[in-house]
């Protein structure tokens, strides 16, 4: 089955600064990878997401970047809020989606 | 639109207890899934359902039980609790099954075994 690998697991920011998560998964099949941010006592939300035909994705202050070849992708985030602070959770979809352990991201004032 | 609702929101129970999570989604998707969350392992597959009547196992099934009688609704059961199944218990939905589809999620279960 499908194994993704996430890291940092922890990262803390200064408030304006960029955050950068990466993640790699095994299955080549895998063309679907989901990123889901979750604030503390919340289920996980969509936040962006990226499919194996594009590079690269951008939404306003959040970017993804795929490496198909390398079987690798990022999260960007740019200039970063307090609001920015939370877990963040990427994804490589196969039947029912395959899960990175998690990177709690902390944007310091 | 309620989206995705889960009861109880939080629950303690003695070893060897029983209990059933329920999960129901009012975006009339066909897929629906639950996972566990325990701290530096991310979201685990536990079951999921591809449609009404049907279940299928995860990455971890082991000591849970579920069904999928209606298609809005997807429980999930404990038979006899362990301590090792403390844990947070999520819930989701998907139009279609993985391959390009969002998963939407309940706000979660707090289950604590002693």
């Amino acid at each position: 089955g499908e194994n993704v690998e996430q890291h940092p697991s922890t990262l803390s920011v200064q408030e304006g600064d960029s955050a950068v998560i990466k993640c790699t998964y095994s299955d080549s099949a895998s063309n679907y990878f989901p990123w889901y941010k979750q604030e503390l006592g919340k289920g996980p939300q969509l936040i962006i997401d990226i499919r194996s035909n594009v590079g690269e994705k951008k939404d306003q202050r959040i970017a993804v970047t795929l490496n198909k070849t390398a079987k690798h992708f990022s999260l960007h985030i740019t200039e970063t809020q307090p609001e920015d602070s939370a877990v963040y959770f990427c994804a490589a979809s196969t039947t029912a989606g395959s899960f990175g352990a998690g990177t709690t991201v902390t944007v310091r004032a | 639109n309620a989206g995705v609702t889960q009861t109880p929101k939080f629950r303690v129970l003695k070893t060897g207890q029983s209990m059933t999570l329920l999960c129901a989604q009012d975006m009339n998707h066909e897929y629906m899934y639950w996972y566990r969350q325990d701290p530096g392992m991310g979201l685990r597959l536990i079951h999921y359902s591809v449609g009404e009547g049907t279940t299928a196992k995860g990455e971890v099934p082991d000591g849970y039980n579920v069904s999928r009688l209606k298609k809005q609704n997807f429980l999930l059961g404990l038979e006899s609790a362990a301590p090792s199944q403390t844990s947070v218990y999520f819930c989701a939905s998907s139009y279609e099954l993985g391959q390009g589809y969002e998963q939407y999620f309940g706000p979660g279960t707090r289950l604590t075994v002693t």
